[in-house]
């Protein structure tokens, strides 16, 4: 069920330049999506997230585009830097403010910004 | 910076034996849930509790699997009777109203 695809398995940037990370979906219902950052046997970090209602959510060096139309969406790290090598999650759920909430990941991308 | 904490970090256990895995959500939240991480897949939803009941299950959590969250502040995880592709990452995370999951480091549960 891939409900969450992230297409690219792996992306390497030089230092300074600027990574897009890119992830579709399929299912309409989803209306928050988040980017999660992760290292080897760590837990998800919480990057940035959007809402449906929203095509852009900035946080520093942190964009997150959405094109509902497209069913996709992307995150823009600039510049980039070698401490942002690690693997990148896209999740997404539906029923934003429900009870539920449950995220659904795609596969991951690892980044690997060489200094 | 509040957190999520997970523990065992490690667990190594027998084939049919209980194992229970323990949380400790971010104190100001009231969403518990339950992923798991299966070397190489994705991060799979298994459980969400809410108001002291399961929210929503996976068909992953079956009869096997069940939460409990027995005071104010540990959410654990357990398993009856593991099998062999219970081996996994469990991740617990936590949420406010609404908004986003923060995720523990992990328990990396082996089961042999």
């Amino acid at each position: 069920d891939q409900q969450v695809k992230q297409n690219s398995p792996s992306l390497s940037v030089q230092e300074g330049r600027i990574s897009i990370l890119n992830c579709d979906y399929t299912n309409s219902m989803f209306d928050y999506f988040l980017w999660y950052k992760k290292y080897p046997a760590e837990g998800p970090t919480f990057l940035i997230s959007i809402s449906s209602i929203k095509d852009k959510n900035e946080d520093g060096r942190f964009t997150v585009f959405l094109n509902k139309s497209a069913k996709h969406l992307s995150l823009h790290i600039v510049p980039s830097q070698p401490g942002d090598s690690a693997v990148y999650f896209c999740a997404a759920s539906s029923n934003y403010g429900g009870a539920t909430n449950k995220l659904i990941f795609g596969t991951g991308t690892l980044l690997a910004v060489q200094p | 910076e509040p957190e999520v904490t997970q523990t065992p970090s490690h667990q190594v256990t027998q084939m049919g034996q209980e194992v229970i895995l323990r949380c400790v959500p971010i104190s100001n939240h009231l969403y518990f849930y339950w992923y798991r991480q299966i070397l190489g897949q994705k991060v799979e939803f298994l459980v969400s509790f809410y108001n002291n009941e399961i929210s929503e299950k996976s068909e992953i959590f079956d009869d096997q699997f069940s939460v409990e969250r027995p005071d104010g502040s540990n959410f654990t995880l357990k398993i009856r009777s593991t099998k062999l592709e219970d081996s996994a990452m469990y991740f617990c995370a936590s949420s406010h109203i609404t908004g986003s999951q923060y995720f523990g480091p992990g328990t990396r549960l082996l089961v042999l």
